[in-house]
């Protein structure tokens, strides 16, 4: 299996832009999360879905952003528009049912200049 | 709520030392706990699990007893490696409900030869 693919790799874009993350989850697997990586604020848990339902999105740090999943492999995470406190790592996360482990994507590098 | 807290890194030691990386908690009701491991420019995987409490998650010579009574999981190691030189982090799953993981803030290893 090729794991949980995230893309961009890298995103580069200027603050008012918007920004589309990507990931494609393990075939399969029917929990999918979104984390957010910082220096300040470590791993932060911005909103998980179930069955491609929405189940918590509490961790969405406002209205700028927005996650969807339109079917069981795909899902984004999009942010419109973007501010320069935006830039961290984005991880997708996805695991087979609950209370099985966690697979992570290798994350894509945001940076809002 | 439920949360980690880790010892702040960075940890530097080393080859073949001995490691300790503390980590306590707060939940209600009787978490799973995990410890996680992040290699430069990759994603987390899964370290070592435990369950219930007295149980003890082992893998590659890492080890973690989830101690109840001190609301703690430390990660021990008797011997590092230079290849061992990573982020860790402990994160704690809420007893029912969803596979959603509230992780520590990370603790940075650098293990020199």
């Amino acid at each position: 299996d090729a794991g949980v693919i995230q893309s961009p790799r890298h995103e580069v874009t200027e603050m008012g832009q918007e920004v589309t993350l990507r990931c494609k989850p393990i075939s399969g697997h029917n929990s999918l999360f979104w984390y957010r990586q910082t220096m300040m604020r470590g791993l932060e848990l911005l909103i998980y879905f179930n069955n491609n339902v929405p189940i918590d999105d509490s961790g969405m740090p406002e209205d700028r952003f927005s996650a969807k999943m339109p079917n069981a492999s795909f899902s984004t995470l999009k942010i419109q528009p973007s501010e320069p406190r935006d830039s961290a790592v984005y991880f997708c996360a996805s695991s087979l049912n609950v209370g099985e482990k966690l697979f992570f994507g290798s994350g894509t590098q945001l940076s809002v200049l | 709520g439920n949360s980690v807290t880790q010892m702040e890194g960075p940890v530097t030691l080393s080859e073949e030392a001995f490691l300790t990386i503390n980590c306590t908690y707060t939940a209600t009701g009787y978490p799973s706990l995990f410890w996680y491991v992040q290699y430069p420019g990759e994603g987390l995987q899964l370290l070592l699990k435990a369950t219930k409490a007295d149980d003890k998650g082992s893998n590659k010579g890492f080890e973690a007893t989830y101690r109840k009574e001190t609301t703690s999981f430390h990660l021990e190691k008797g011997s590092v490696q230079v290849s061992d030189s990573a982020v860790y982090f402990c994160a704690l799953r809420e007893s029912g409900g969803y596979n959603k993981l509230i992780f520590g803030a990370g603790t940075r290893l650098a293990v020199h030869p």
